[in-house]
């Protein structure tokens, strides 16, 4: 096990409405990213959060939009949500120290229904 | 951009053979190359990293890769398959910060007894 939680593990929404998903990252991390993968697809990047600001984002809407608080736990909010926003959502954490591609630790996911 | 390829959607192996999982990059520059592995119901988890040196990277799991500058190849490789290495594997490259990657849309590995 990787340390990484995330909750819930399964969500249902309708198309528009608005949901949270949360990541509780691994102890000594400062750095959390978030990636949706859809069914048969790789993860693809959404945004990182480095010591709770936003440090790269991926090519998603506004709509999508995040918060990392101050014990680098994380958040991720989807506004107005549409059909193809069903995926399987993943908090990844590690630990930034810069000079080296740190390896990541996901979570299981949160899988996103939208009807 | 940088990317990578996995030509193939699932690969089918004998418990006990080896077993090749391949992936193509396109990179600038130096390239750093990751394999992740996904069991089912379950986030990625590290198997292994290129960052330079040795052309064949050990990993976890009994895993190890084979970086080829001249094909743009990391193929994953393992010399005697487990019917427990049934999992999708991704390929992935930098996006540009340390922390954050680009995948290959997965292999399926699928060994059987």
């Amino acid at each position: 096990e990787t340390g990484v939680t995330q909750s819930p593990t399964h969500l249902i929404k309708t198309r528009g409405q608005q949901v949270t998903l949360r990541c509780s990252s691994q102890s000594g991390h400062n750095t959390v990213s978030w990636y949706q993968q859809a069914l048969g697809q790789g993860p693809q990047f959404i945004f990182q959060y480095y010591r709770e600001e936003e440090n790269g984002r991926g090519n998603f809407p506004p709509r999508f939009s995040g918060l990392q608080f101050p014990n680098y736990s994380s958040e991720l909010n989807v506004n107005a949500l549409e059909l193809d926003d069903s995926a399987l959502y993943l908090c990844a954490s590690s630990l930034t120290r810069g000079g080296d591609y740190e390896k990541l630790f996901f979570g299981s996911g949160t899988q996103l229904s939208v009807l | 951009a940088q990317s990578v390829a996995q030509p193939e959607d699932q690969v089918n192996v004998a418990e006990g053979n080896p077993l090749t999982v391949k992936c193509t990059y396109s990179v600038s520059g130096n390239p750093y190359l990751f394999w992740y592995v996904q069991y089912p119901n379950r986030g990625l988890q590290f198997l292994l990293k290129y960052i330079t040196g040795d052309n064949l990277v050990k990993g976890s799991y009994g895993f190890e890769a084979e970086f080829n500058k001249s094909q743009t190849s990391f193929h994953l490789k393992k010399p005697s398959a487990l019917v427990s290495d049934s999992a999708l594997y991704f390929c992935a490259v930098p996006r540009g910060g340390y922390s954050t990657l680009t995948f290959g849309k997965g292999t399926m590995l699928l060994v059987s007894p």
